[in-house]
This record gives C-alpha cells, structure tokens and sequence, in this order.
C-alpha cells in the first residue's frame, strides 16, 4: 500500500513550456485534491474531484487543468508555465468527506524560470 | 465555506503541554473538525478529527467548546518532533472542497 503517489518530485520549466504532474492513489479513494504551497504560505486549492469523471474549482485553478478518468489517477496539467507558479504541490486523497482522513502525497517541487 | 482563525505561531518548552486554538464561529451542524500538521519539506499529516465531543489518541487531545465555535488541539508532551505548522480545518459531511488556513507555526525549545 504505496499511498499517494507524486511524481516528479522536482522539475525545472522553462516559461512557456507545458507538463503534468502525476499524482496516483492505490486506496481506492474517491476524493482526490490538488494543493499548492508558495513559500512560507498555506496550501491553496487548485482543483478537486469527488469521483472518476467529475472534477471541480478550487481557489485558485488558473493556468492549471485537470482530468479524473480513473478512481487511481488525478494528472494535473500546467499550460504555458509562468514564474508565478513556481512552488511546491501536493496531491490528496480521501474516501469520502466529513470525518475520514485525508493522506497527502510528498509533494512536487516546480520551479518556472 | 467556514472559515477557521488560528494564531500565527506559537512557542513551548520540550516536555511541557501545548494548547493549539483555533476559532470556527461559523461552523455548521455537520462540520468535523480536523487537525493536520505539516513538517518542514513534507505533506501535511493528519494528528486527530472531531465533531462533538472531545477526543483523544495516541499523537494528541482535541477539546471541542460546547457551542462548537472553537476548539484546542493538545499536545500532552512537546518533543523537538513537533515543531512543525499545525492546521486546523473544517470538513462538510457533504461536499468535496477542502480550504487551509494558514495554520500555526508551533516551535518547540530545548
């Protein structure tokens, strides 16, 4: 049981460029989240899924896209990379809502030069 | 979404207790109350969740007011381990947005 799986841990873009950072849980989990954490801030959602198929906004979903076609993955894709999103994200997950535990992955460190 | 209000940072003693507030005066009937924590360069870990009564395990207490608005997350013993930013979040029983705070920076001296 492996968890919430991130990769990569570390990337450098380029502005401009484009990527997708994987995020994978083998829980069975039908929650699944996307975080982001600039330095010495909290984390800010990004977007957020509550099954495969089904995807919403969170606080701050420009210049990200995401898909849920399975239960396991929830990609989350950067279009055109800016210096602003530069920071380190966190994927999540969670077998329903109320008072089950949310597990975070390690988390993915993007820097945008 | 309810909204939580914690102090900024805190400091305590390695071995003595700690007491972690946090304010939720627009929480809603079937609003938990959770608790995570997050060490430097690591994802947030969970420490304990309530909705009503008070709670306790092996990491923590949590003593929920009566009236629900607040709360206070317990650490019996600090160690130097639990320097970290606590988070305190409520959690709808339905719906799937999750919003942070910006938690408490808890330092632990020897």
């Amino acid at each position: 049981n492996a968890g919430v799986t991130q990769t990569p841990k570390f990337r450098i873009l380029k502005i401009g460029q484009s990527m997708t950072l994987q995020c994978t849980q083998d829980m069975n989990h039908n929650y699944m989240y996307w975080y982001r954490q600039d330095p010495g801030m909290g984390l800010k959602l990004i977007y957020y899924s509550v099954g495969a198929g089904i995807t919403d906004k969170g606080e701050v979903p420009n210049g990200y896209n995401v898909s849920r076609s399975t239960t396991e993955d929830f990609p989350l894709r950067l279009e055109l990379a800016a210096p602003s999103q530069t920071s380190v994200y966190f994927c999540a997950s969670s077998y329903g809502t109320g008072g089950r535990t949310i597990y975070f992955g390690e988390g993915s460190w993007l820097t945008v030069v | 979404d309810a909204k939580t209000t914690q102090p900024n940072s805190m400091e305590s003693n390695e071995e003595e207790p700690v007491h972690l507030p946090c304010n939720h005066s627009t929480i809603s009937g079937t609003d938990y109350i959770h608790w995570y924590r997050q060490l430097p360069s690591q994802g947030p870990e969970y420490v304990i969740h309530g909705l009503t009564s008070n709670v306790n395990n092996r990491m923590a207490s949590l003593a929920i007011a009566e009236d629900r608005k607040s709360s206070t997350l317990i650490l019996h013993r600090a160690t130097l381990r639990d320097a970290a930013v606590y988070y305190c979040i409520l959690r709808p029983e339905v719906g799937g947005k999750l919003i942070f705070g910006q938690g408490t920076e808890l330092s632990v001296k020897p």
